[in-house]
């Protein structure tokens, strides 16, 4: 199974809105709804922030929200923070019943 | 609520060594466990998952028919056990909660701190 594909870095001034995108194939995110986006920190363990394409795990910003289009799925966040500066993983549900993760962004606040 | 791996080091090529995730603070047996790595400096793999009642076990393709997921429920424990192991395999390995019984609810909603395994001679 190969990662899904991730831009290497997005960047964008606090206020503004940025976009992730992760595209994979027919086999994973094309084929569920089951795509998780986690953000993590230096030195420090994944969270996740949004699941099942669009939800929004309780206690996390609504400035964080999910959408997916055939094969690929995105991550939006709004108003940008400077602690929203992280590295993002998309993750999808295969058809071989296992998991695959993103190649992973650095979100940059400029 | 939380995640604890131990059981990390330095091992040599083609030896063994096994991972151990004490759960608290919820009803372990309920949930279904994953185990995620990362190399260091890169990015995150999914290596294995299994079921709230000790099954399904599932495992990516790079580590199928070396790692053995399991867990004690008993004991609030996940395991995992690593055998013939190369250097491709070092990396921090996180244990996660996942947010149901099974391991196709898409979510990993808690995660330990990670515990770092090194493979080399």
């Amino acid at each position: 199974q190969s990662a899904l594909t991730q831009p290497a870095s997005v960047s964008g001034s606090p206020g503004q809105s940025i976009t992730i995108s992760c595209t994979g194939t027919s086999s994973d995110v094309g084929s569920y709804n089951l795509v998780s986006w986690y953000q993590q920190n230096p030195g420090k363990a994944p969270k996740v922030v949004i699941y099942e394409v669009i939800k929004r795990p309780s206690g996390v910003s609504n400035r964080f929200s999910g959408s997916k289009s055939g094969d690929t799925a995105s991550l939006t966040i709004s108003g940008l923070q400077a602690e929203d500066e992280a590295d993002y993983y998309c993750c999808s549900y295969a058809h071989t019943g296992t998991y695959v993760f993103g190649t992973g962004t650095k979100v940059t606040v400029l | 609520v939380q995640l604890v791996e131990s059981g990390g080091g330095l091992v040599q090529p083609g030896r063994s060594l096994r991972l151990s995730c004490a759960a608290s603070g919820f009803t372990f047996g309920h949930y279904a466990m994953h185990w995620v790595r990362q190399p260091p400096g890169k990015g995150l793999e999914w290596v294995s998952g299994l079921g709230g009642g000790s099954g399904p076990m599932v495992y990516a393709d790079s580590v199928k028919g070396r790692f053995t997921i399991s867990r004690d429920n008993a004991k609030s424990s996940l395991f995992l056990q690593m055998n013939s192991l190369r250097p491709e395999d070092t990396g921090f390995y996180y244990c996660a909660k996942d947010r149901g019984g099974l391991v196709d609810t898409g979510m990993l909603e808690l995660w330990g701190q990670g515990a770092l395994v090194t493979v080399s001679s």
